[in-house]
C-alpha cells in the first residue's frame, strides 16, 4: 500500500537558519509528489510538485525539494527561514488508480524563534 | 478570483444530529473531494467525485455521505452514525484528467459535536 512518513512531528529552528523537513514515501511506480503548507485554521497551499525530470525542484517562497528514487525520499528545503514561515507542512504522494488520489503524511509542525 | 468556498467556518451540533458541510468551488473542476483532518493524523479521504452525479468513497467513509448534483457543488453531509465527528473538514478540488493535477484546497470547517 501506498504510504507517506514524515519522522518529524515538528521541528524549531532560528530566523535566518535553514531548513529541511524529511519525507520518505512508499509507491511501486513513479510516483506524484507533493508539499502542501497550512496556516493555523486554513487550508493547504501547494509548494511545489515533482513528476519527472530534474530532481531538484522549485517551489514558491523561496523553497525547494530533491527526489532520490533511491532513498524513496522528497525532502523539502529552504536556505534561510523566516517568521511567517511558521506553519504545518505536508508531503504527499499521488497515485492514478481509478482517478487521481493524494495520499499525506501525518505532517511536520515548524516553529521559527527569534 | 477562482477558488473554494467552504461554509460555514464553525459549526456546533449536538450528538445524534446530521450535519451539512458546503463546498463551492468556481474553478471549473471535474474533480472534488472531502477530506478529514485530524491533529497528528494528516488528511484522510472521505469522498471524492470525479464527475457530476457521481462519487466514490474513500478511505474512511463510514458515517459520511455526499451528492455532486452540480459541477461546482460538492456538500458533505456528517450524519448520526459517525462516531467520532469532531473535526476540521477540508474540501479540494482538481482538474479531472491531468495526470498528478494538485489539490486546490477551501479554508475548512471545524466541526464540533457534544
Amino acid at each position: 500500500a501506498q504510504s507517506v512518513t514524515q519522522p518529524d512531528i515538528h521541528i524549531t529552528v532560528s530566523e535566518g537558519a535553514s531548513l529541511e523537513l524529511r519525507c520518505n514515501y512508499s509507491y511501486g511506480a513513479t510516483p506524484y509528489l507533493f508539499w502542501y503548507v497550512q496556516s493555523p485554521g486554513q487550508g493547504l497551499q501547494l509548494l511545489l510538485k515533482y513528476f519527472s525530470g530534474d530532481t531538484l525542484v522549485q517551489g514558491i517562497k523561496g523553497f525547494e525539494a530533491e527526489f532520490k528514487r533511491s532513498q524513496s525520499s522528497f525532502n523539502l528545503r529552504k536556505p534561510s527561514v523566516h517568521w511567517s514561515d511558521a506553519a504545518e507542512y505536508f508531503c504527499a504522494v499521488g497515485r492514478n488508480t481509478g482517478g487521481f488520489k493524494t495520499i499525506f503524511g501525518a505532517g511536520t509542525r515548524l516553529f521559527v524563534k527569534a | 478570483d477562482g477558488g473554494i468556498t467552504q461554509s460555514p467556518k464553525y459549526l456546533f451540533r449536538k450528538e445524534g444530529q446530521n450535519v451539512t458541510l458546503s463546498c463551492e468551488q468556481n474553478l471549473n473542476h471535474d474533480a472534488m473531494y472531502w477530506y478529514r483532518q485530524d491533529p497528528g493524523q494528516g488528511l484522510r479521504l472521505i469522498y471524492y467525485s470525479q464527475i457530476v452525479n457521481d462519487f466514490q468513497k474513500g478511505d474512511i467513509a463510514e458515517g459520511y455521505s455526499v451528492s455532486r448534483e452540480k459541477k461546482e457543488s460538492f456538500p458533505l453531509t456528517v450524519t448520526s452514525a459517525q462516531k467520532n465527528p469532531t473535526a476540521f473538514y477540508l474540501c479540494a478540488s482538481s482538474m479531472e484528467g491531468v495526470l498528478g493535477s494538485p489539490l486546490h484546497f477551501g479554508n475548512g470547517t471545524r466541526l464540533t459535536v457534544t
